[in-house]
């Protein structure tokens, strides 16, 4: 099964309101990270927190992280339309491999 | 800088042609390279990866091979397509020691 599931699965909100996306994951972990994917595009990355962080910011982004309940969220505040894309959460499982293990995403609508 | 190309963007294939997806790596040495497929609306499934030339790993037993003939190339292979293998095929890399992955634009590959 998925190491990370998210929810909810999509999301439609009005520019100008927040937009909350939670992640779930069953492993420990070195790493939580958050992509964004445009349609049929590739992935971009937009921020790493690790595992002894509880919280992070960068720009409008905002990310949490409990170990304990093994979850995180990505707030968006201020959502623009240019913000409309799905959203991965990743995780880096605890050792040296490097590699991520993705949740299905959120599919995020923000309405002009 | 760093940047990744993965061609080509689309591709459609008759069932049981062979297939040959090419990724190259510019700026960087010895990367760790990815090869990853996501079915429509869904996360990332790891296929291969690789820490160095000649050295690749599966995650998942199917009807793809990969390889890594030189230090930032990475090659997605199959001999015979099936219909199953039908998807969007993303590369991506990492430098050694470092989390964040950075994806190609990837391929849409159609199996008909």
């Amino acid at each position: 099964s998925q190491q990370g599931e998210e929810d909810p699965q999509a999301l439609s909100i009005q520019e100008g309101e927040n937009a909350t996306m939670n992640c779930s994951y069953k492993t420990s972990i070195n790493n939580l990270q958050w992509y964004r994917q445009n349609s049929g595009r590739g992935l971009v990355h937009l921020i790493l927190i690790r595992s002894n962080e509880r919280e992070k910011h960068s720009g409008r982004l905002r990310v949490t992280l409990d170990t304990s309940k093994k979850s995180s969220s990505l707030l968006i505040t201020a959502s623009r339309a240019a913000d409309t894309a799905s959203y991965f959460c990743a995780t880096e499982l605890s050792g040296n491999t490097g590699k991520l293990i993705f949740g299905q995403g959120t599919t995020l609508q923000v309405k002009p | 800088s760093q940047t990744i190309h993965q061609w080509p963007a689309t591709l459609v294939q008759p069932v049981g042609s062979p297939l040959s997806l090419e990724c190259t790596v510019e700026g960087t040495s010895n990367p760790n390279l990815y090869w990853y497929r996501q079915a429509a609306g869904r996360g990332l499934q790891l296929l291969f990866y690789s820490v160095g030339i000649g050295q690749i790993s599966s995650e998942v037993p199917q009807n793809l091979s990969a390889s890594r003939p030189q230090d930032r190339q990475f090659i997605l292979s199959s001999k015979k397509l099936l219909l199953s293998d039908s998807g969007f095929y993303l590369c991506a890399f990492r430098d050694p020691g470092v989390s964040i992955q950075y994806f190609g634009a990837g391929t849409r590959l159609s199996v008909l």
